[in-house]
């Protein structure tokens, strides 16, 4: 079946710092890949997304790219900030077209970020 | 912006007791699911819901576990006997048309089972 690895956690970076969570796949067809976000006390928002091999997903700073070659989906941002203090959720999803079934959202276990300032 | 909301917040319940937990997905929103994450571990799929039924359910999903959407605001999910391996943040999520659209989440329901 499907599954998402990801970075075990916790990361804590000082602000301004490079960020990178890995983030691998497996599937057995051509999934859509996403990252989630949760804030302290908050429900999962999306970050950003990509729907096909080398798209590239990019919301407030954060990218990641669809590497179908080494199935990753590497999340990284260039300067951290104290409010990108959350728990970070790599996820695909496979539709009905390519194996999977309507859309359910297969999770990695989250990446806990702490930034320093 | 529209947003799915979940109510309670937190649930305690003595285990064998029944709980059902309560979700108000984006008003024109037609696919809806219901996740899971134990402590420490991945959010996991449960169940996905359109047109009135069931679409699709995970092995975690068994008898003690139902859906409903018992009018056009509201999606249930009851658990009939709870057991403490039931503990766990319970997420509901919304999406329009059931395609790589995002799904978006509540803020989840806390549901402790002593």
């Amino acid at each position: 079946g499907d599954s998402v690895t990801q970075m075990e956690g916790p990361v804590t970076l000082s602000e301004e710092a490079f960020l990178t969570i890995n983030c691998t796949y497996t599937a057995t067809g051509y999934p859509s890949l996403f990252w989630y976000v949760q804030y302290p006390g908050e429900g999962l928002q999306l970050l950003l997304k990509a729907t096909k091999a080398d798209d590239k997903g990019s919301n407030k700073g954060f990218e990641a790219t669809y590497r179908k070659e080494t199935t990753s989906f590497h999340l990284e941002k260039g300067s951290v900030q104290v409010s990108d203090s959350a728990v970070y959720f790599c996820a695909l999803s496979e539709g009905p077209n390519s194996g999977g079934s309507n859309y359910k959202l297969t999770f990695g276990k989250g990446t806990l970020l702490t930034v320093n300032p | 912006e529209p947003e799915v909301t979940q109510t309670p917040s937190h649930q305690v319940t003595q285990m064998g007791q029944e709980v059902i937990l309560r979700c108000v997905p984006i008003s024109n929103h037609l696919y809806f699911y219901w996740y899971r994450q134990i402590l420490g571990q991945k959010v996991e799929f449960l169940v996905s819901f359109y047109n009135n039924e069931i679409s699709e359910k995970s092995e975690i999903f068994d008898d003690q576990f139902s859906v409903e959407r018992p009018d056009g605001s509201n999606f249930t999910l009851k658990i009939r006997s709870t057991k403490l391996e039931d503990s766990a943040m319970y997420f509901c999520a919304s999406t329009r048309r059931g395609s790589t659209d995002t799904q978006y989440f509540g803020p989840g329901t806390r549901l402790t089972v002593l």
